[in-house]
């Protein structure tokens, strides 16, 4: 079964320019979560998509970030315009809801860096 | 609010030696506990979770038992070898649906 599947694995811009990120999940995971993962720290939620529905958004700064999720499978995470301070890792992770203990599942991450 | 506590790191330790990374949480309700570990440029994996006081959680060589009287999520190897060499994250799983992850604890195994 193919995970969680994220692209581009890198990326170099210069702040201003506008970035995105495209999300693929595991198969039947309705719950769709975009995480950004500073250097040294661990991941915060930015965002989580229950089907096509954004349920918990309360840490993306909506003045430069979106997110999308048409058809409640795919995502993208957009950022315009990009920051110095938006250079970290942003993680794609799913799940399926009624899995007990809402275990959930990562993609390997988009580096962004912002120069 | 809901937070997850863990020991700072880097951890170094010598090729079979004893493991130990505390973790303690603050929640309500009865939140379900996870360890991820992340390998150099790598996504997290699961390591093991546990979703009730008392359950213990394994794989690996690794375990930790869900301690409610303490909060407590500590993970434990017996005998680390140098590919256990990687980041480990506690994290916690609300009643909401919400993951909250700790900081992380690096670990360094040399030979």
């Amino acid at each position: 079964e193919a995970g969680v599947v994220q692209s581009p694995r890198y990326k170099i811009i210069e702040k201003k320019q506008p970035v995105a990120f495209w999300c693929n999940p595991i198969s039947g995971h309705n719950t769709l979560y975009w995480y950004r993962q500073n250097l040294g720290q661990g991941p915060e939620l930015l965002i989580r998509y229950e089907n096509e529905e954004a349920v918990d958004d309360s840490q993306l700064p909506k003045d430069r970030f979106s997110a999308e999720r048409l058809k409640g499978v795919d995502s993208t995470l957009k950022i315009q315009p990009a920051e110095l301070g938006d250079s970290a890792v942003y993680l794609c992770a799913s799940s399926w809801t009624v899995d007990s203990g809402n275990t959930i599942y990562f993609g390997e991450g988009s580096w962004l860096t912002v120069v | 609010g809901d937070s997850v506590t863990q020991m700072e790191g880097p951890v170094t330790l010598s090729e079979e030696a004893f493991l130990t990374i505390n973790c303690t949480y603050t929640a309500t309700g009865y939140p379900s506990l996870f360890w991820y570990v992340q390998y150099p440029g790598e996504g997290l994996q699961l390591l093991l979770k546990a979703t009730k006081a008392d359950d213990k959680g394994s794989n690996k060589g690794f375990e930790a038992t869900y301690r409610k009287e303490t909060t407590s999520f500590h993970l434990e190897k017996g005998s680390v070898q140098v590919s256990d060499s990687a980041v480990y994250f506690c994290a916690l799983g609300t009643s909401y649906d919400k993951v909250i992850f700790g900081p992380g604890t690096s670990l360094s195994v040399i030979p």
